[in-house]
């Protein structure tokens, strides 16, 4: 079965600065799709960005960008120029061929004015 | 209204007590999922509905029944909860039960007494 690791429970950032929230995840398969999405306060969960494992290129969304490591199992999410809107639950999800999304347990990220 | 919808946002129930929660979803989508999310854990995917017809229960306990009379309303039946149930639930769509792509609701924020 998939896992997948989120080893940052919180995480805090100056407002228009950068910070990175790490993600690892555990699968025998080649073709899969990885996902970050942000839940605000308000708790909708919204599709931040996108990477499908296929693709070599890192997935970019405005200031949001991923570093895809395939070999490492790695996913990392950054965030540049934060702003005091990015203050959130961030989790990063798994998804491949049993059709489910798999979810880490989520970082809290705060931004400081 | 548009894309995801929970009612009711918030609901306190004692444990003898029975109650429904509702998603709707106006995105034209033919699959519907309910998740359990606990504090500090990860997203739990608990039923899914794919045209109508229940695809998926993740070994969920039959205190909780859910209901999908059409491709935009998903039900959740509650009765003789325990404490451990109180959580987030979330319900989401897709266009398929294939499709990884998923726009979750808001929640409803469940407190058993």
């Amino acid at each position: 079965a998939q896992t997948v690791t989120q080893s940052q429970p919180e995480m805090s950032v100056q407002e228009a600065e950068t910070v990175t929230l790490s993600c690892t995840y555990d699968t025998s398969e080649s073709d899969y799709y990885l996902f970050w999405y942000k839940q605000p306060p308000s708790r909708q969960m919204i599709l931040v960005i996108r990477q499908e494992a296929y693709k070599q290129q890192n997935a970019t969304e405005n200031r949001f960008s991923v570093n895809f490591q395939k070999a490492a199992k790695s996913f990392s999410l950054k965030i540049s120029d934060s702003q005091l809107g990015d203050a959130a639950m961030y989790f990063c999800a798994y998804y491949g061929s049993n059709y489910k999304l798999t979810f880490g347990k989520g970082t809290l990220l705060t931004v400081n004015p | 209204e548009t894309g995801v919808t929970q009612t009711p946002r918030h609901l306190v129930m004692g444990m003898t007590n029975k109650k429904s929660l509702k998603c709707e979803q106006h995105l034209g989508h033919n699959a519907m999922y309910w998740y359990k999310q606990s504090a500090k854990k990860p997203l739990e995917l608990m039923f899914v509905y794919s045209l109508e017809e229940r695809v998926e229960n993740n070994s969920v306990p039959s205190r909780f029944s859910p209901e999908c009379p059409n491709s935009s309303h998903l039900f959740l039946h509650l009765h003789t909860l325990q404490p451990e149930d109180s959580a987030l639930y979330l319900c989401a769509s897709s266009s398929g039960s294939s499709d990884y792509e998923q726009y979750f609701g808001p929640g409803t924020r469940l407190t058993v007494t």
